[in-house]
């Protein structure tokens, strides 16, 4: 059964910090691997997808890789705003489609 | 301009009640899903219909039913709350369903709380 951790649970940093958000899984039969954004009292938002066969992906001062044999993945936030400040969930995929779920890390970034 | 909408944004109810969370999206999309978020923030799914077709269901209590009318409206009824019901409940919506699947545009969430 798959299995998505999160670490940290919360993480707290000044702004304009660089930092790293870890997500790890269980089974590396995975599709691919989705980082998204949860806003308090709003939907889900896709951040990045990294399909099985790739290693990484970059979209502006988000970059997110993939360690499929190690099942782990990281996002990485450059030069960290406030307005990063969310919770940040990682989901995995069987070819099924079905997506599962880490617990998320809530981030905090201080002015 | 919504793209996923449900209502109601909030409820809350005293167990026993039943109770009915309406989902629509405007996407044209084909595939429709809710999923439980619980306290501890883990995001769960519950059911996907394809085209009013249920296609997962992950062993979700009967008191819990799906209905889809069509394609772009998925609702979800719970009979006999009970407390540990209490979550947000999110739908989305993806083009498809299986391998290309994972683009799914989510909805505000159904806060529900049960007394």
């Amino acid at each position: 059964k798959q299995e998505v951790t999160q670490i940290p649970a919360a993480l707290s940093v000044p702004e304009g910090e660089n930092l790293v958000l870890n997500c790890s899984f269980t089974d590396s039969a995975i599709y691919n691997l989705q980082w998204f954004r949860q806003d308090p009292g709003k939907g889900l938002t896709s951040l990045l997808l990294i399909q099985s066969s790739q290693r990484e992906q970059t979209s502006g001062r988000l970059n997110a890789s993939l360690d499929k044999s190690s099942g782990r993945s990281t996002l990485y936030i450059a030069a960290s705003q406030p307005g990063d400040s969310a919770t940040y969930l990682c989901a995995v995929s069987s070819n099924t489609g079905k997506l599962i779920f880490g617990q998320g890390t809530t981030l905090q970034v201080k002015p | 301009d919504t793209a996923v909408s449900q209502t109601p944004k909030y409820l809350v109810t005293q167990m026993g009640n039943d109770k009915s969370i309406k989902c629509e999206q405007n996407l044209g999309h084909d595939t429709m899903y809710w999923y439980k978020q619980d306290s501890k923030k883990f995001l769960k799914i519950m059911f996907s219909y394809n085209n009013k077709e249920l296609i997962i269901n992950e062993t979700v209590p009967n008191r819990f039913s799906p209905k889809s009318p069509d394609k772009a409206h998925l609702n979800l009824h719970i009979n006999s709350l009970e407390l540990g019901d209490s979550a947000v409940y999110f739908c989305a919506s993806s083009r498809i369903q299986g391998l290309g699947a994972n683009v799914l545009t989510f909805g505000a969430g159904s806060r529900l709380t049960v007394l």
